[in-house]
């Protein structure tokens, strides 16, 4: 399955929204009904670390400004107010269908 | 705290071999599923390996099946990862990553560690 984001690079202001989309190649719903998307913010040196899963269930200690949506086969990340710790790379990932694939993931810079 | 510590990373010329392996904490190994993922500039995150909590099956990305052998020792709480007849596409950044509910997610990563495949 292929995944694909947009844009690739976001340059934001801090304090404004910031929005990601991820498309996928097929639909992920998986047979149980759920949909296996997550999304993952890695800073420079670091490994990456879940904040979204199941479209837009949060992990523990992820803040509330962070938020998921979708459905089928589009899916979208929202930042409501971007803070400098934010910075980083975003990637989308489903596991619905195996392989397991990533998006390319979407830079996002303080402009 | 879930701790997931890769080790084992190299530069090694292409054809040989390096043997991988992530030494886990902080929850109970010999109940999860675990992956391998890789990591390039060019390439992005790429899935290698999986291996079920028991360590009787596992599953290879294409590129690395034959070549790749995926393992674990529950009483060690530690994965391996047997990488054989390297090249040079092989060079990237290894982690190692923790299956929450055998439903192929990822929550947990390791650090990472790099193989650099090279003469």
């Amino acid at each position: 399955v292929v995944m694909t984001q947009s844009p690739l690079s976001a340059p934001v202001i801090l304090g404004q929204p910031a929005s990601i989309s991820c498309t996928s190649s097929l639909s992920l719903v998986y047979s149980n009904g759920k949909t296996h998307l997550s999304w993952f913010h890695q800073r420079p040196g670091q490994s990456p670390r879940r904040l979204i899963y199941e479209v837009s269930k949060r992990d523990s200690g992820v803040p509330d400004r962070f938020s998921g949506s979708g459905s089928g086969t589009y899916f979208t990340l929202k930042i409501s107010r971007v803070e400098a710790e934010d910075v980083g790379v975003y990637y989308c990932m489903q596991g619905t269908h195996l392989p397991i694939s990533f998006g390319q993931g979407t830079r996002l810079e303080i402009k | 705290e879930v701790q997931l510590v890769e080790s084992g990373g190299a530069s090694v010329q292409p054809g040989g071999s390096l043997r991988l392996s992530c030494a886990a904490s902080g929850f109970t190994f010999s109940s999860y599923w675990m992956f391998w993922v890789r990591q390039t500039p060019e390439r992005g995150l790429v899935w290698v390996s999986r291996i079920n909590n028991d360590g009787s099956s596992a599953w290879y990305e294409d590129s690395v099946r034959g070549r790749f052998t995926l393992s674990r020792d529950n009483a060690k709480n530690t994965l391996y990862l047997q990488m054989n007849s390297l090249r040079a596409e092989d060079t990237a950044v290894y982690y190692c990553a923790r299956d929450p509910d055998t439903s192929n997610k990822i929550d947990y990563w390791g650090q990472g560690t790099l193989v650099t495949v090279s003469s």
